[in-house]
This record gives C-alpha cells, sequence and structure tokens, in this order.
C-alpha cells in the first residue's frame, strides 16, 4: 500500500476561491482524520470519520469549512470562500482501529493570497 | 479537556551530546501518549508510544504520571536527528490524537 495519499501537494488559490483538498485512506482503514498545522498553533484536528460517518467535526474552524467522505477510499476537505488566514498545511490521517496508529499523509500546503 | 505542551519550539545540540524533549500533559484519564517525528519534506510519522516501552532509534521516553511528563531522550544525538518533533496524547472515542506544538531539533556537526 502506497500509503495515505493526499492531493495536491500545493495549492495556491485567491481570497474567496473554493478549494477542495482530497485524500485516499490506506485501504481498509475505519478511522480517518483531517488535520490542519501552521505556525501559531500547530496540529489541530478538524474533524474525523469513523465508517464513513462524521463523528466529531468540533474542530472545524468555521462554517466554511466542510468535510464529506463519500466512500471508504476518498475524502474531500473544501473551504468555500478561502481566506489568506487559511492558509496551512493540511493533513489527512488514517488508522485501522482505535487501538492502532494513525498513519499521516504527505500533507497539503495551501496558501490562500 | 487535554492539553500537551511542548515548551520548546527550538532545540540545537552537537552531534553526540544528549538531548531531551519535554513534553508535559494534563489529561483527567489514563493518558496514552506518542512522539511523532517530521523529518524534512516527509510526512508525519509516528516515532515511539509510551505503551511500547521500547526504543527506537535510540530514543526512550518515559511515563511519569506524577510529573504529568513523557520527555524523549537519547543519549548521543546524531545529525539525522534534525526533525520536528510532536508529543502527542490519545483520547476520545476514535483516540484522536491532541498535539503538542512541537519542537524543532537541530543537530549540529
Amino acid at each position: 500500500d502506497a500509503g495515505v495519499i493526499q492531493s495536491p501537494r500545493h495549492e495556491v488559490t485567491e481570497m474567496g476561491q473554493e478549494v477542495t483538498l482530497r485524500c485516499k485512506p490506506i485501504s481498509g482503514h475505519d478511522y480517518l482524520f483531517w488535520y490542519r498545522q501552521t505556525m501559531m498553533r500547530g496540529l489541530e484536528l478538524l474533524i474525523y470519520f469513523n465508517n464513513n460517518v462524521p463523528i466529531d467535526d468540533s474542530g472545524m474552524p468555521e462554517d466554511r469549512f466542510s468535510a464529506k467522505m463519500p466512500n471508504a477510499s476518498f475524502s474531500t476537505l473544501k473551504i468555500q470562500p478561502s481566506e489568506p488566514r487559511d492558509s496551512a498545511v493540511y493533513f489527512c490521517a488514517s488508522s485501522l482501529d482505535r487501538a492502532t496508529e494513525a498513519f499521516f499523509g504527505q500533507g497539503t500546503r495551501l496558501t490562500v493570497v | 479537556a487535554q492539553r500537551v505542551t511542548q515548551p520548546e519550539k527550538l532545540l540545537s545540540v552537537f552531534k553526540g551530546a544528549p538531548v531531551e524533549l519535554k513534553c508535559n500533559y494534563s489529561y483527567s484519564g489514563s493518558p496514552e501518549l506518542f512522539w511523532y517525528v517530521q523529518y524534512s519534506r516527509q510526512r508525519l510519522q509516528l516515532l515511539l508510544r509510551h505503551i511500547s516501552r521500547e526504543s527506537i532509534k535510540g530514543f526512550t521516553a518515559d511515563l511519569n504520571k506524577g510529573e504529568t511528563s513523557f520527555h524523549l531522550k537519547k543519549p548521543f544525538a546524531q545529525e539525522e536527528d534534525s526533525a520536528m518533533y510532536y508529543c502527542a496524547l490519545s483520547s476520545g472515542s476514535a483516540r484522536q490524537l491532541t498535539f503538542g506544538s512541537g519542537t524543532q531539533l537541530t543537530v549540529l556537526p
């Protein structure tokens, strides 16, 4: 398995535009997590899914952020409209179950200008 | 609510010197703690977890419940240890991770 795959690796967009980040978890993993990494706040959990169902989205900063997991092999994180303060590295991670470690993707570096 | 604190944003040591990266936590339950490492341009990866009580790449970490600490130690640092290190606490129904702010370790030649 190639591990958790995120796309794109880098995204530069203008303020006000919609941004969609994509994640393919490791096959067979039941849990999927979205994290955001910034200099100021470090790594923060945004939302996580269990068996494609969103369980806890309390970390999602605003209504401009939304996440979906239409099937076990794909998840998206959407920001609409994007703002400069959304600039960060967004990580997706998956884990087999509650007891095992989370594996992280390479991250998507988002820059909103 | 749980919290993980890494007091040092930056830490520099010389090659061969001992290194200790500090981590303190607050959590009302029984903690499960991890150290993750992120080498330059690579993904975040698990370094070690306290329940394993193992040594990875010469690093060890002991959970001290009295001091609520989980410091990462290595007796002789190597240049390839230069990376960002995150301490994390697992909690919640999915054992989701709460991360500290990270410590950038630089090992000087």
